[in-house]
C-alpha cells in the first residue's frame, strides 16, 4: 500500500528557533499533501493544503507566516514552524492523496512531535 | 457549519463486537472514513464509504450510513486487544475539494 513517512518523528527545541518537518510519499506521486495539527486527546484540525508547483492554501486562523510550507515536488512536502514557541507543541501529521489512483483516500504520515521549550 | 461528533470512549470485552458511532451535521457529504490511530502514530485508514451507499463490508468491519439521519457507524466483529486505539470518523464534503473534517474521536479500549 502508499507510504507516506514523515521527518523527523520528533523533535525539541528551544522557543525562538525555526524547525522543518519532511512528509514524503514514498511509492507513489502526490500533487496535493494536507499538513494537520493534533493537541493531545484531541482531533485532528486541518492546517493547510499544499500543492506541489503552488502556494499552499491555508485555513482560517492559520499563519502562513508562521508555518511555511513548501511542495517542491510530487513526493516532497516541508512546514517549517518559524520562531517557535511553547504553544506550538503538538503533534502534526501529514497526508498525501495519489495523484495516478486518485481516488478517495489520503495516506497519513506517522506524525511529528514538537516540543517547544 | 461542519460538525463531526463521536462518543469519547468505549469499552469491549475481547470477542465482542464493538460499535463506534459517529453524527454529522453537513448533509452535503461525498465519502465518509474511518480512521485508526494507535498511540503516538499517525491515522490508518480503515474502510470508506461513498455517501449513496447505506453498508459496506469488509471483513471484520461493517460501516452503515443513515444518510437521513446524518448517522455513521463502525461496527468491529469479533474485537480483539489488537483493536484498542483511537477511532476517528471524517467526512468529505461537495465541493470541498479533498478537504476532511474529522469528528472528536474514540477512544476504543478492549478487554480480556
Amino acid at each position: 500500500g502508499a507510504v507516506v513517512s514523515q521527518h523527523p518523528s520528533w523533535v525539541i527545541c528551544k522557543s525562538g528557533t525555526s524547525v522543518k518537518i519532511e512528509c514524503r510519499s514514498l511509492d507513489f506521486q502526490a500533487t496535493t499533501m494536507f499538513w494537520y495539527r493534533q493537541f493531545p486527546k484531541q482531533s485532528l484540525m486541518l492546517m493547510a493544503t499544499s500543492n506541489e508547483g503552488s502556494k499552499a492554501t491555508y485555513e482560517q486562523g492559520v499563519e502562513k507566516d508562521k508555518f511555511l510550507i513548501n511542495h517542491a515536488s510530487l513526493t516532497l512536502s516541508t512546514l517549517t514552524v518559524t520562531s517557535a514557541h511553547p504553544e506550538d507543541s503538538s503533534f502534526y501529521i501529514c497526508s498525501a492523496r495519489d495523484r495516478v489512483s486518485g481516488g478517495e483516500t489520503q495516506y497519513f504520515g506517522p506524525g511529528t512531535r514538537l516540543l517547544v521549550l | 457549519g461542519e460538525d463531526v461528533e463521536q462518543s469519547l470512549f468505549l469499552s469491549v470485552r475481547e470477542g465482542d463486537s464493538s460499535v463506534i458511532n459517529c453524527t454529522y451535521t453537513d448533509s452535503s457529504s461525498t465519502y465518509l472514513y474511518w480512521y485508526k490511530q494507535e498511540p503516538g502514530a499517525g491515522l490508518q485508514l480503515l474502510t470508506y464509504i461513498f455517501s449513496n451507499m447505506d453498508m459496506k463490508q469488509d471483513q471484520r468491519l461493517t460501516v452503515l450510513l443513515n444518510k437521513k439521519d446524518k448517522h455513521l457507524s463502525l461496527r468491529i466483529a469479533d474485537t480483539q486487544t489488537g483493536d484498542s486505539a483511537i477511532y476517528f470518523c471524517a467526512e468529505k464534503l461537495t465541493g470541498g475539494g479533498n478537504k476532511l473534517t474529522f469528528g472528536t474521536g474514540t477512544q476504543l479500549k478492549v478487554e480480556l
